[in-house]
């Protein structure tokens, strides 16, 4: 699976969109973009995934350029249990979710 | 979202003796289940993937023989790690995905984590 780097932390006020971004230059056409965030001393969470086009749902939206070297997950209010590490990953089929370094967020009042 | 469930959260044991931790899909079933383990202030890093009815493949650098996996049935995979030593402590976490789905392009629900503790 293609590698992704993202940003070790970022800092966004309660209330306003957070904007993640993760590279993932060399992905391939059949690998989806997956993010997930782990909260404290939990297990990961999913909350989006996709392929080429923009997803939306109740927690975030995915936008992805059209290159599909690069996306960004959109927190639209973030609050402060968004504070977690969020991971980027690239997965093709037949692979498995393997977990890079992730994002810190912290969302601050 | 689908529910996956561990036991127990939280388990502190004597060194050389074995701990089994128990991941449960609630309300789906698994063919497959992945195994995971994160150390402190680390990502998490793959173990194992678990198959129902069939032996797990462990990824490269993890013993097999210290860390077994049995997948009877469709919503229980259970990981037993063996004559535990202190640097088995570590936060255990299983995945799965469901059963109609494809377990590697759909998307993963994780359980709660089992943190292990060896003294």
């Amino acid at each position: 699976d293609a590698k992704t780097t993202q940003p070790p932390s970022m800092d966004c006020a309660e209330g306003r969109a957070a904007n993640l971004p993760c590279n993932h230059s060399t992905i391939s056409g059949n690998e989806y973009v997956y993010w997930y965030r782990q909260i404290h001393s939990q297990g990961p969470q999913y909350i989006i995934h996709g392929l080429k086009n923009n997803e939306t749902n109740e927690m975030a939206s995915l936008i992805i350029t059209e290159d599909r070297k690069s996306s960004t997950l959109i927190l639209p209010h973030a609050t402060l249990r968004d504070t977690a590490v969020y991971y980027c990953i690239a997965r093709g089929y037949g692979n498995k979710l393997v977990f890079g370094a992730g994002t810190i967020l912290r969302v601050k009042s | 979202g689908a529910v996956v469930s561990q036991h127990p959260s939280r388990v502190i044991c004597k060194s050389g003796t074995s701990v089994k931790i128990e991941c449960r899909s609630l309300d789906f079933q698994a063919t497959t289940m992945f195994w995971y383990r994160q150390f402190p202030k680390q990502s998490l890093m793959l173990m194992a993937t678990s198959n129902e009815g069939s032996k797990a493949t462990y990824e490269q650098g993890v013993e097999k023989d210290k860390f077994l996996i049995n997948h009877a049935s469709l919503t229980l995979s259970t990981l037993t790690v063996t004559s535990a030593h202190p640097e088995d402590s570590s936060f255990y976490i299983c995945s799965a995905s469901p059963f109609r789905l494809d377990p590697y392009t759909g998307e993963l629900f994780f359980g709660e984590g089992s943190r292990l503790t060896v003294l």
